[in-house]
């Protein structure tokens, strides 16, 4: 079946420091999600890609739809406690009826 | 929160026993889908739903079925409860622009 792989799986942040994490796929996807969960409750959208090359940003947040539309990016600038969680991407590809394949998501930790 | 509860928020159960998890949504949309949520694994899809009583598997459905006799509810049972279906489970709700919103979850735990 469809796969995503996301990486890193953790990463312990630095308040202040940015971040990167990335979804890529040997399929080719025509939507890329961006989805935050914080402990004990659902996943919440950040951001929707529709289209290749596509760059969209939130707030700190900024995600790019890969040219091939087997990638996507993720970066939080400025990086706060809050900002700790676990951010997971997801993708759509043709013929799936709409449903998402999820990446098994990046946890982001403070640096102790 | 997209108009989404999910009922229980947390259950234990014993094996062997049925378990009925309940989704309700406030805002009409057609498709509806559940999750499980493990370590390592992220989210899979178990059965979703594109209308009342219209229903299809999704990746990890054994164990599990699902029923929709209304637009709003989405119910998915576990006709008898194993220890390997200890997990969270999310339902969602699809909008127009093939976004998903989820639940808060349900925590089961099977012993």
């Amino acid at each position: 079946g469809q796969q995503l792989n996301q990486s890193p799986q953790s990463m312990f942040i630095q308040e202040g420091e940015d971040v990167s994490m990335n979804c890529t796929s040997s399929s080719i996807f025509n939507t890329w999600l961006w989805y935050k969960q914080d402990p004990g409750e659902g996943p919440v959208l950040l951001i929707a890609l529709y289209k290749a090359g596509e760059l969209t940003s939130n707030g700190r947040l900024t995600a790019q739809f890969g040219i091939t539309r087997k990638d996507s990016f993720l970066n939080i600038s400025a990086s706060i406690p809050s900002d700790v969680g676990i951010y997971f991407c997801a993708g759509r590809y043709g013929g799936s009826q709409g449903n998402l394949i999820f990446g098994k998501g990046t946890k982001l930790s403070v640096k102790p | 929160d997209a108009g989404i509860t999910q009922s229980p928020r947390h259950k234990v159960t014993e094996t062997g026993t049925p378990v009925t998890l309940r989704c309700h949504q406030t805002e009409n949309h057609r498709y509806m889908y559940w999750y499980r949520q493990d370590p390592g694994h992220g989210l899979r899809l178990i059965h979703y739903s594109y209308g009342v009583k219209d229903t299809d598997k999704g990746e990890v459905s054994d164990g599990y079925s699902v029923s929709r006799s209304k637009t709003e509810d989405f119910l998915l049972t576990l006709e008898s409860a194993t220890s390997s279906q200890t997990s969270v489970y999310f339902c969602a709700i699809r909008t127009g622009r093939n976004i998903q919103y989820f639940g808060a979850g349900t925590r089961l735990s099977v012993l």
